[in-house]
């Protein structure tokens, strides 16, 4: 089993939908949770960290269960630029280095 | 644009041939991370170099190996090139260890291995 887990897709929804990925992880360890987002052959960047009460930035909420070792990535009314991969990252715990889910690929059309 | 920069944009190699990958870090950035992108996959860890010396690895076999130097910038080294290794190669700098929040990535490189 992978230690990060995510359905690639794509999923393809029209502008204006709610979209929601998960990520489960396999490691009990793991200390720290993040969404990334990447655009078609471009570098990632940081979408949000994710903390265990859950967070909200604008259209965007990530939430984390530690019982069932699973996060969410939420994405309210949604844009054409929203059209995306969407990486799932875990670090354990004591140590900065992370591991990535393979992505998955969002696709808003009009 | 993250100031994170890398060299080159593309690259061909063949099999068995080694290649040298650069990387300059965000200014006043003293670790660099390095990561494999195979096409359909999410990043992976290679290792990280924070003030000089590798701190961290990845998966990797030896036939990986890197540098850092005295102002921060980063190499990648790959012997003995095999077909799999065809990927895209981020760099990614950050201060003071790395954590993935703090990390910015560069361009990367794409290399195609034949």
């Amino acid at each position: 089993r992978k230690e990060v887990e995510q359905d690639p897709g794509p999923f393809n929804v029209p502008e204006g939908a709610t979209v929601a990925f998960n990520c489960t992880y396999s490691n009990s360890a793991s200390q720290s949770f993040f969404w990334y987002r990447q655009d078609c052959r471009k570098e990632p960047k940081l979408l949000m960290s994710v903390y265990s009460s859950g967070n909200e930035d604008g259209r965007f909420t990530a939430q984390l269960n530690r019982a069932s070792q699973y996060i969410s990535l939420l994405i309210r009314d949604s844009k054409l630029s929203d059209s995306a991969t969407y990486l799932c990252v875990v670090t354990r715990g004591g140590s900065y280095i992370p591991t990535f889910g393979r992505g998955t690929s969002l696709i808003v059309h009009p | 644009e993250t100031g994170v920069t890398q060299s080159p944009t593309h690259l061909i190699k063949t099999r068995g041939q080694q290649v040298t990958l650069r990387c300059s870090s965000q200014s006043g950035h003293n670790t660099v991370s390095w990561y494999q992108q195979a096409l359909g996959q999410g990043p992976q860890f290679i290792f990280q170099y924070y003030r000089e010396e590798e701190n961290g690895r990845g998966n990797f076999p030896p036939r990986f190996s890197g540098l850092q130097f005295p102002n921060y910038s980063s190499e990648l080294n790959v012997n003995a090139l095999e077909l799999d290794d065809s990927a895209l190669y981020l760099c990614a700098s950050s201060l003071g260890g790395g954590a993935p929040d703090t990390q910015y990535f560069g361009p990367g490189t794409r290399l195609t291995v034949l």
